[in-house]
């Protein structure tokens, strides 16, 4: 089934320790990508998103993602994490072709401690 | 500027009773409209998707229809909830290829 994985479903780090979080697609052919943030208590944001181009993406408060399309991969990154930076994040795929449908994943729900 | 209203915050509704969910979008014509499900766990699961008005598309099959009566309006229904229909309920909208915006949500729970 066409679906999209986010592999971590809970992270928790220290403040400045290097964040990675796996998103992985199946669908083939042209996708838009997406990683929305949602913090406690509030809706969700837009963190970044790849149409095309430059296939390393850079986002609000210093997250990037890379697109490597061999692997039907978007992973999120930020070098240094921050005691702010937690909350949930959600991969999310926009299949190109005329679809309307934005697919996520389950979402990571990630915690930084002081 | 668009922004997206979606009321009520929470609902609290009986098992059996009926439902009815509305979100409104200004400042945007012609936008694709969704609903999505949260659940802990699960992440957003999507349930209906409209491209115009009265053309309604549905993802998974359960207890809750959806309506686009007029172009910036998405109703979320159903006729008797179930237990299992307890969940955070989002919409949003959004145009072709470019993301989406969300509402704040409706928290339903069914008891």
């Amino acid at each position: 089934a066409q679906s999209v994985s986010q592999h971590n479903h809970h992270v928790i780090l220290s403040e400045a320790a290097s964040l990675e979080l796996g998103c992985n697609y199946s669908y083939g052919g042209t996708v838009n990508l997406f990683w929305y943030v949602q913090y406690p208590g509030q809706h969700l944001q837009l963190l970044l998103k790849y149409f095309s181009g430059d296939p390393l993406v850079k986002g609000i408060k210093g997250f990037e993602a890379e697109f490597i399309k061999s692997k039907f991969s978007f992973n999120l990154r930020k070098p240094s994490v921050q005691w702010s930076d937690t909350a949930e994040y959600f991969c999310a795929v926009l299949r190109g072709g005329g679809y309307n449908k934005l697919i996520f994943g389950a979402g990571t729900r990630l915690a930084v401690h002081p | 500027s668009q922004t997206i209203h979606q009321w009520p915050a929470t609902l609290v509704q009986p098992v059996g009773s009926p439902l009815s969910l509305e979100c409104t979008v200004e400042g945007t014509s012609n936008p694709n409209l969704y609903w999505y499900r949260q659940a802990a766990g699960r992440g957003l699961q999507l349930l209906f998707y409209s491209v115009g008005i009265g053309q309604i598309s549905s993802e998974v099959p359960q207890n809750l229809s959806a309506s686009r009566p007029q172009d910036r309006q998405f109703i979320l229904s159903s006729k008797k909830l179930l237990l299992s229909d307890s969940g955070f309920y989002l919409c949003a909208w959004g145009l072709l290829g470019s993301p989406l915006h969300f509402g704040n949500g409706t928290r339903l729970t069914v008891t």
